[in-house]
């Protein structure tokens, strides 16, 4: 199957900095990526839809200045959470779409985000 | 009302059993549903998926749409310990692959 990898998996910052996420198609082109946040015990709610070359579409309450997504090739999307805050620390998860299975996404390993 | 309602459990059953896991969604625009798998500290991996109303069989899984009723299950005969983890159902529309999922249920089989 697809294979979509996530770095760093678990990363630790201090409250007011800027952590970088990056999300990787390894065997295949994603025109789509998916930008999840999951609570702890919570479902897994969209953040954002990232589509190559063109700006991401935010669902409602999430801040884009915030939460700046860039999708630069058919393989990688990056996640960065600017002046991260205590309240942002939690598990990001990315997905990404293949071209020949249109509405299956793959889904990366997560990277866990403590801000203190 | 939440567009996807699942109750999270949690669900402990002995090894051997059959397991059935609930989802119930208002949104009547859902074309597919998915099912995701999730370990703890991990991404959710495919399990399933449906487009229509009726039963779907891969292996000891069974997914069942209920599009009448709005309501979907996913059934594991003969669970494993190894099928200990977090189940997700996650319909979506087709227009633009978003999916929407449910809180999960977690899963434990007892050896």
């Amino acid at each position: 199957g697809a294979v979509v990898s996530q770095h760093p998996s678990w990363v630790i910052c201090k409250s007011g900095t800027s952590v970088k996420i990056e999300c990787r198609s390894l065997d295949f082109q994603a025109t789509t990526m998916f930008w999840y946040r999951q609570f702890p015990k919570q479902s897994l709610m969209l953040m954002a839809t990232s589509n190559e070359g063109s700006k991401a579409t935010y669902e409602q309450g999430v801040e884009k200045d915030k939460f700046l997504i860039n999708h630069a090739s058919l393989t990688l999307s990056t996640l960065t959470v600017t002046s991260a805050h205590p309240e942002d620390s939690s598990f990001y998860i990315c997905s990404a779409l293949t071209s020949d299975s249109y509405n299956e996404q793959f889904f990366g390993p997560g990277t866990r985000l403590t801000v203190l | 009302q939440k567009e996807v309602e699942q109750d999270p459990g949690p669900l402990s059953v002995p090894e051997g059993a059959i397991v059935s896991l609930n989802c119930t969604y208002s949104n009547s625009a859902f074309q597919y549903f998915m099912w995701y798998r999730q370990y703890s500290r991990k991404g959710p991996e495919l399990l399933m998926y449906t487009y229509s109303s009726g039963n779907k069989e891969d292996g000891r899984f069974t997914a069942q749409v209920d599009k009448s009723s709005k309501y979907i299950s996913l059934f594991i005969r003969d669970s494993q310990p190894s099928d200990s983890a977090t189940y997700l159902c996650a319909p979506g529309l087709g227009s633009n692959y978003k999916l929407t999922f449910g809180k999960g249920t977690l899963l434990t089989v007892n050896p």
